[in-house]
């Protein structure tokens, strides 16, 4: 069965600083994944989408996609009190029936 | 203003007992599905349904029975609730249910249930 492994499990960074996150998916017929942010209590939203090898910036968030390796990573700069959330990984293969597998998430605190 | 409207918001219930999630997407999306989240497992994909046809079934149990009234309502029953159950079930949508231009899911805000 598909797995998407998210790491590190929690991160703390200072107000201003970068937060990496980091997720790989086991399955080989995985083409695209997301990253959705869920503030406690809420609904999981989605922050940026990569379907394609490289990366892709919005704002202050960026994303990298290695497909080889199936493994994507997200970068937060300048992070604010307001990023604190958990963060979802999602993986989608090309094939099937398209199941959405989510990761375990990172749950992130930024401090001030 | 939700487009994925999800009742009730809270929910407890006695063991043995059966319950009904509501489910209704006014986003004009072909494809609805429900996802379970409980602290000791992350979201976990249970249904999904393509212009109200089941897809994918991925709940070990029959105690789950998703059910579609219309396209844009997928409602959940769980009949002998156990506090295994205990959980936030999730309904969410996409535009479709996949290929290529990968659809991106949408979330209702979740109905919290606990069986006690």
């Amino acid at each position: 069965q598909q797995k998407v492994q998210q790491s590190p499990e929690s991160l703390i960074v200072p107000e201003g600083g970068m937060a990496s996150l980091n997720c790989t998916s086991s399955d080989r017929n995985v083409d695209y994944f997301w990253w959705y942010r869920q503030h406690s209590g809420k609904s999981p939203k989605m922050l940026m989408s990569i379907f394609s090898n490289g990366e892709k910036e919005e704002g202050r968030f960026t994303v990298h996609l290695n497909k080889a390796s199936l493994h994507t990573s997200l970068h937060i700069r300048d992070s604010q009190p307001s990023d604190s959330a958990l963060y979802l990984c999602a993986a989608s293969p090309n094939t099937g029936n398209y199941k959405y597998v989510f990761g375990a998430g990172t749950r992130l605190k930024v401090i001030a | 203003d939700p487009k994925i409207i999800q009742k009730p918001k809270y929910l407890v219930a006695v063991t043995g007992s059966e319950k009904i999630l509501i489910c209704e997407q006014y986003l004009g999306h072909n494809a609805m599905y429900w996802y379970r989240q409980s602290a000791k497992k992350p979201l976990e994909f249970m249904f999904s349904y393509s212009y109200q046809k089941l897809m994918d079934n991925q709940t070990a149990s029959s105690r789950f029975q998703p059910q579609s009234s219309k396209k844009n309502h997928l409602d959940l029953q769980i009949t002998a609730l156990k506090p295994d159950d205990s959980a936030t079930y999730f309904c969410a949508s996409s535009p479709r249910l996949g290929g290529r231009g990968a659809e991106t899911l949408y979330f209702g805000s979740g109905t919290r249930l606990t069986v006690l």
